[in-house]
């Protein structure tokens, strides 16, 4: 159990689908993060919340939509994807914004896979 | 801007042999430097860090010393086991530089053979 949990493990989904991607952390932490991570590159930030406001978006596509409702709780919605968005989806949490001071407590990831 | 430079995978050694992954980075400040570790299906754990020069992390038999002469955190262990297979990340984290976030580099594959 890793503290961060992530739900779908796996999804697969059309250009045309709408589905979203759930995040939950059991740790008390004030800070949640979406990384993408695709074969070959670095991972890249894609979402910072803190205490559920939104204070980074690294010029992601809107075809990718965050929500965070509740500083336990982090969505990542899709629509209209594109086969290079397959990928793996990291969520992450944090007791501060700080990396440095408080590290990162990733989920398991979701594998998505636009056909 | 800061970034993070590893050597490029993937590795592949016996089992108990020795292993170093080298890590290199550039910094405008002072930061604190880490190692995770992707274990296969898994999300990135955290392994080891240091947070000033030489400073020397370990975990689990791993470790890694903060040089800051050689801006370098290499990552190493005397003898890996088949478990250690894994993707291994360097990372670090400058306050001076956009609040201390974690940049990572592009990650190195370690594939131990029995």
């Amino acid at each position: 159990e890793t503290g961060v949990t992530q739900t779908p493990r796996h999804l697969v989904m059309g250009m045309t689908n709408k589905k979203s991607l759930k995040c939950e952390q059991h740790l008390g932490h004030n800070a949640m993060y979406w990384y993408k991570q695709s074969a070959k590159k670095p991972l890249e930030l894609m979402f910072v919340y803190s205490l559920e406001e939104r204070v980074e978006n690294n010029s992601v596509p809107s075809r990718f939509s965050p929500e965070c409702p509740n500083s336990s709780h982090l969505f990542l919605h899709l629509h209209t994807l594109q086969p290079e968005d397959s990928a793996l989806y990291l969520c992450a949490s944090s007791q501060e914004l700080a990396q440095g001071r408080s590290p990162l407590h990733f989920g398991n990831g979701t594998r998505l896979t636009v056909t | 801007g800061d970034s993070v430079t590893q050597m490029e995978g993937p590795v592949t050694l016996s089992e108990e042999a020795f292993l170093t992954i080298n890590c290199t980075y550039t910094a405008t400040g002072y930061p604190s430097l880490f190692w995770y570790v992707q274990y296969p299906g898994e999300g990135l754990q955290l392994l080891l860090k240091a947070t000033k020069a030489d400073d020397k992390g370990s975990n689990k038999g791993f470790e890694a010393t903060y040089r800051k002469e050689t801006t370098s955190f290499h990552l190493e262990k005397g003898s890996v086991q088949v478990s250690d297979s894994a993707v291994y990340f360097c990372a670090l984290s400058d306050r001076s530089n956009q609040g201390g976030k974690l940049i990572f580099g592009q990650g190195t594959e370690l594939s131990v053979k029995p």
